[in-house]
């Protein structure tokens, strides 16, 4: 059964980069696409980005460039750096795995999550 | 960008209870919808995808519908685990966004 198991640095200051890796276990790590999303603290799911094999990248504009994905297939993992953050960067960061040839492409497994708080 | 809204954003059952989740996207997505439930401190779980197909391991007691602009989640016979938020999103088109959350809590 897969698994994704993620690590990065918990406590940033402002204007600091985020730095998250996600190793994925137990599965085929060229078949799908790997996604980034966000929760600041009690509020809802933000997509951040994904990747997929042929490391073609999309991201959210609302992050205005400051986010770029990454993998290394040889490691089965992929990883997330966000530059310049502040305060509302603050939120607990997700990796999760996605079927493209699942109907409706979903989010299916993901990892146990990353709280990130920026502060001064 | 495409937009996603919930109703309601909290909703009171009580054990045994059908409740009805609604889902309203800003344009037409087709059936790139999914349903994820997300308890208290823990990581969300996919339950439904593609509007309608129920996830590997997921109880048929939930159920999607909808198509276009539109969708419903369903949940029969409530059982206490299914207390939880719940989170439409449209996979359609990036940037894929979420809807903002349905609280259901125990009447």
């Amino acid at each position: 059964q897969v698994q994704l198991h993620q690590w990065g640095a918990g406590l940033l200051k402002p204007s600091e980069t985020l730095s998250l890796t996600c190793a994925v276990f137990g599965g085929s790590f060229n078949d799908y696409y790997w996604t980034w999303i966000r929760q600041p603290p009690g509020k809802g799911l933000e997509w951040i980005g994904d990747i997929n094999p042929s490391g073609r990248t999309n991201y959210n504009p609302s992050l205005r460039s400051r986010a770029t994905t990454s993998m290394a297939t040889s490691k089965n993992q992929f990883s997330l750096r966000l530059t310049s953050v502040t305060a509302a960067d603050t939120a607990i960061y997700y990796c999760a795995r996605s079927p493209p040839l699942l109907t409706g492409t979903p989010f299916d497994c993901w990892g146990q999550g990353t709280l990130v708080t920026v502060s001064s | 960008d495409i937009q996603m809204t919930q109703s309601p954003s909290s909703l009171s059952a009580s054990v045994g209870d059908r409740v009805n989740i609604t889902c309203r996207a800003s344009q037409s997505i087709t059936n790139s919808l999914n349903w994820y439930q997300q308890k208290p401190g823990k990581v969300p779980k996919l339950l439904i995808y593609g509007a309608s197909s129920l996830q590997s391991g997921v109880p048929s007691r939930f159920s999607g519908s909808g198509s276009g602009t539109d969708f419903t989640l369903s949940i029969t016979s409530l059982q206490p685990d299914d207390f939880a938020t719940y989170y439409c999103q449209q996979s359609y088109i990036t940037p894929y966004a979420f809807g903002q959350g349905t609280k259901l809590e125990i009447k």
